[in-house]
């Protein structure tokens, strides 16, 4: 019954590297988002997709590509990958709302990323 | 976008003091202000939200206020215990840019027993 769940939680790789990280929601969201959690705790908005946009942050690498396969999924692709990709990874979702609807964001476990 | 600072980067409290963590937004379009609990090593969990219409939260142990005018709002944690101690962020969502959420950049909050 896990709401947010992601996979691997942990991800070694070399530098170079092609590497995905798969997230599923099965609360019935329509919005998934991507954030990154560097070493000092920040938490960075990547991506936020819903059926309708994709909103891409201004700061994040071309290498770095969202791929949602159906409204449950929104899967992460890394090309290159660099030393300063080392990061967790979240995968969140929520429902696209306004004032008088339910806004809370659920969060995945996070996946580790280590690139050597 | 929203640009969301939140003060003070670590804070210290002994067990059963008050604990007040703020955080100013600059988006007046933000129309909801989560507060997340994150322990070492785990995912952010929802511990507490406002949205704009509303000026005061009150959940237990844990307040939160809204100062629109002034694009602020702070959380208050009473009779804190050790299992306080974790990492808070707050965040503001604006309907701007896909309605994304913009996070603070944490408080470290140790309770010290």
């Amino acid at each position: 019954d896990t709401a947010v769940s992601q996979t691997p939680k942990y991800l070694v790789t070399q530098m170079g590297n092609d590497k995905s990280i798969k997230c599923e929601q099965n609360l019935g969201h329509d919005t998934m988002y991507w954030y990154k959690q560097d070493s000092k705790k920040f938490l960075k908005i990547m991506f936020s997709y819903n059926n309708k946009e994709l909103i891409i942050n201004e700061t994040v690498p071309n290498r770095f590509s969202p791929k949602s396969p159906d409204k449950a999924h929104l899967n992460l692709h890394i090309n290159s990958l660099e030393l300063g990709d080392s990061a967790v990874y979240f995968c969140a979702s929520s429902l696209l709302a306004g004032l008088s609807s339910y806004n809370e964001q659920f969060f995945g476990p996070g996946t580790r990323l280590t690139v050597l | 976008g929203e640009n969301v600072e939140q003060h003070p980067s670590t804070l210290s409290v002994q067990e059963g003091d008050s604990a007040v963590i703020k955080c100013t937004y600059s988006d007046s379009a933000s129309n909801y202000f989560p507060w997340y609990k994150q322990e070492l090593g785990k995912r952010p969990q929802l511990i507490i939200d406002i949205r704009s219409n509303v000026g005061e939260k009150k959940d237990q142990r844990i307040a939160v206020t809204l100062n629109k005018t002034a694009k602020h709002f702070s959380l208050h944690i009473t009779e804190t215990q050790p299992e306080d101690s974790a990492v808070y962020f707050c965040a503001a969502r604006t309907p701007r840019n896909g309605n994304q959420f913009y996070f603070g950049t944490g408080t470290s909050l140790t309770v010290i027993p």
